[in-house]
């Protein structure tokens, strides 16, 4: 296992309302992502970090922002959280673009009302 | 653009039994990693076997096994002697070597029949 912690590991809040979800590592993996899990749709990558202060786009980053200040943490933020957002948090990390294999979180499942 | 494609929503075996799970992918890439990971109930993703395109032998993993058809972009897993903990949704993914890029298929829930 890479050592991955996701807090919260529940969260309920209200439409309009910010909310920040936390992944720590443990591993000193460079690349770290923020999946969304939506039945039907698999995992889609809303966010990912390549390095302290890298991070770009996914295919889903609307509506959420991301920060890396350190390379064991990686911020999720919904500035204002909308009841689409409402999916289960995936956080995964990597070693390095040539090894393959990501190891995962437990999730955070989000609902927000 | 690159998809995986898992066809199979749901699947049910019976114990002990052998089960095939389909997935194929699109890409102009010629080396990459191929995954399929386990989600049980507890919702954590397990990796269960990874395939690296230039490898033409087939991984396998005690009852874990694949079929990689590179021509046809089909990465099917095999799990033989189905046990009860076997239950779980199913996720095949790819990544091209040296990106960021995974890409995940919709998943395919296995029920295991006592």
């Amino acid at each position: 296992d890479a050592g991955i912690t996701q807090s919260p590991r529940h969260k309920v809040t209200e439409t309009g309302t910010p909310v920040t979800l936390r992944c720590h590592q443990t591993e000193n993996h460079r690349y770290m992502y923020w999946y969304r899990q939506d039945p039907g749709h698999g995992l889609r990558l809303i966010h990912y970090s390549y390095g302290v202060k890298d991070t770009d786009k996914g295919e889903v980053s609307d509506g959420y922002s991301v920060s890396r200040s350190k390379t064991e943490d990686f911020l999720l933020t919904l500035e204002s959280a909308t009841s689409s957002q409402t999916s289960v948090y995936f956080c995964a990390t990597q070693a390095g673009a040539n090894t393959g294999e990501l190891f995962f979180g437990e999730g955070s499942r989000l609902t927000v009302l | 653009a690159q998809t995986v494609t898992q066809s199979q929503p749901e699947m049910s075996v019976q114990e002990a039994e052998t089960v095939t799970l389909s997935c194929t992918y699109d890409t102009s890439e010629s080396d990459y990693y191929l995954f399929w990971y386990k989600q049980p109930p507890s919702r954590q993703m397990i990796l269960v076997i990874r395939q690296e395109a230039y490898k033409q032998q087939n991984a396998t993993e005690n009852r874990f096994s694949v079929n990689f058809q590179k021509a046809a972009k089909s990465f099917s897993l095999k799990i033989s002697d189905s046990q009860l903990g076997d239950a779980a949704m199913y996720f095949c993914a790819y990544s091209p070597s040296g990106t960021y890029k995974y890409i995940f298929g919709t998943g395919t829930r296995l029920k295991v029949l006592a």
